[in-house]
């Protein structure tokens, strides 16, 4: 079946640190791939997403990389802030040619970073 | 423009009660999916509906949990009777589906942070 794999946290950063979340897929055809984020007390919010191989999705100073040959798309930032504490999903969707817009998501990477 | 808005935010309740809780998704979409999300599962996606209509119920966790949107303006979870393991944070989002091969953003409520003792 389609899965999501993301590394576990929680990852403690200080701030203006590198940061790098990974997430694999597991998928029965070409599924378009998400991060969402969810800040302290709140609901999921799209971050950046990425639709075929190769396309790079990119938002708020995040990237992450559709990459087909590996099954992967790691989320980097090259500074980050304490404002960017918060749990970040990896979710993929297929479309069927019907477009339902079914996530599934990754169990969530809590990002902690400090002054 | 007013996001996916959830009622109650809290609900405190007593194993054995019906709980329901309530969604008013953005207005124009024509999707709703309801989401529960805990320490131990993550987040799982419940049901979703497109059109009003229930398109994929395989994630309701059992007999006890049932969903209904009456109209394009608002969805319902209950619960019935509740237990202490229900309690998690459910969250409803709505979004915009057409016919065409393409994913379109989900737009997520605050969620309802359901407590059974």
């Amino acid at each position: 079946g389609n899965s999501v794999t993301q590394m576990e946290g929680p990852v403690t950063l200080s701030e203006e640190a590198f940061l790098t979340i990974n997430c694999t897929y597991t998928a029965t055809g070409y599924p378009s791939l998400f991060w969402y984020v969810q800040y302290p007390g709140e609901g999921l919010q799209l971050l950046l997403k990425a639709t075929k191989a190769d396309d790079k999705g990119s938002n708020k100073g995040f990237e992450a990389t559709y990459r087909k040959e590996t099954t992967s798309f790691h989320l980097e930032k090259g500074s980050v802030q304490v404002s960017d504490s918060a749990v970040y999903f990896c979710a993929l969707s297929m479309n069927y040619g019907g477009a339902t817009n079914k996530l599934i998501f990754g169990t969530g990477t809590l990002l902690a970073v400090q002054p | 423009d007013a996001g996916v808005i959830q009622s109650p935010r809290h609900e405190v309740t007593e194993m054995g009660q019906e709980v329901t809780l309530r969604c008013k998704p953005i207005s124009g979409h024509n999707s709703l999916f309801w989401y529960r999300q805990t320490m131990m599962r993550g987040l799982e996606l419940l049901i979703y509906f497109n059109n009003n209509v229930p398109i994929d119920d395989s994630g309701m966790p059992e007999d006890r949990f049932s969903a209904k949107m009456p109209n394009a303006s608002f969805s319902t979870l209950k619960i019935q009777p509740s237990e202490p393991r229900d309690s998690a944070v459910y969250f409803c989002a709505s979004s915009w589906t057409s016919g065409k091969s393409s994913y379109n953003e989900q737009f997520f409520g605050p969620g309802t942070r359901l407590t059974v003792l």
